[in-house]
């Protein structure tokens, strides 16, 4: 069975430093997406960014980067330069195609995130 | 336009009541989804329709009943529930495609208190 481990579950940085947040995954499925999601705590589920199993390069948006090691299974999440704003609940999850072929997001239990000024 | 919209953000409601939750989107997404969260927990799905279809039922009780009237409108019925089922309900959406890159768009959530 597909699974996602994240297992800081609190985190503390100092604004404007760089932060790795873990994620590991376990799938028999040569085909999968990884995503990130980050939840204030007003609430809303905000994407960050996707990485694919095929994909060759670790994937960027921004002060986001994601630091794929695909024989490692682990698909860690890095914020630079981290901001008052970045302090939230973030979540790793993993697409599965289940045999009904309907995708669905397997989550991970979340790593919360304090940034202190 | 890449938001969904939930409402109400706030819900209190009695045991013996029966109200809606409501989540638009206007992104031209042919899945949409409903979830619970309990504080600090990862999201549960709860109905996944595809196509107004209903394609995924996690076992969710019957006290919660889904509907997905239009391809932009999808509600979730609540009667008789119990106050373990207060929570945040967060709807999403995603378009669908045969790859694995399709995020799912969340709506801010209601959070619902059950009294």
């Amino acid at each position: 069975a597909q699974k996602i481990t994240q297992t800081q579950p609190g985190m503390f940085v100092q604004e404007k430093e760089a932060v790795t947040l873990d994620c590991t995954y376990d799938t028999s499925d040569p085909s999968y997406g990884l995503f990130w999601y980050k939840q204030p705590s007003s609430g809303e589920m905000i994407f960050l960014i996707y990485q694919g199993s095929y994909d060759q390069q670790n994937a960027t948006e921004g002060r986001y980067s994601l630091n794929f090691q695909k024989a490692r299974k682990s698909a860690n999440l890095v914020i630079s330069a981290s901001q008052l704003g970045d302090s939230a609940m973030y979540f790793c999850a993993m697409r599965e195609v289940n045999a009904g072929n309907n995708r669905k997001l397997i989550w991970g239990l979340g790593t919360s995130l304090a940034v202190n000024p | 336009d890449t938001e969904v919209t939930q409402t109400p953000k706030h819900l209190v409601m009695g045991m013996t009541n029966k109200k809606s939750l409501k989540c638009e989107q206007h992104m031209g997404h042919r899945a949409m989804y409903w979830y619970k969260q309990k504080a600090k927990k990862p999201p549960e799905l709860m109905f996944v329709y595809s196509y107004e279809k209903l394609s995924i039922n996690e076992s969710v009780p019957s006290r919660f009943s889904p509907e997905c009237p239009n391809s932009s409108l999808l509600n979730l019925h609540l009667h008789a529930l119990q106050p373990e089922d207060s929570a945040l309900y967060l709807c999403a959406s995603s378009p669908i495609k045969d790859s694995m890159n399709t995020e799912a768009f969340f709506g801010q959530g209601t959070r619902l208190t059950v009294v």
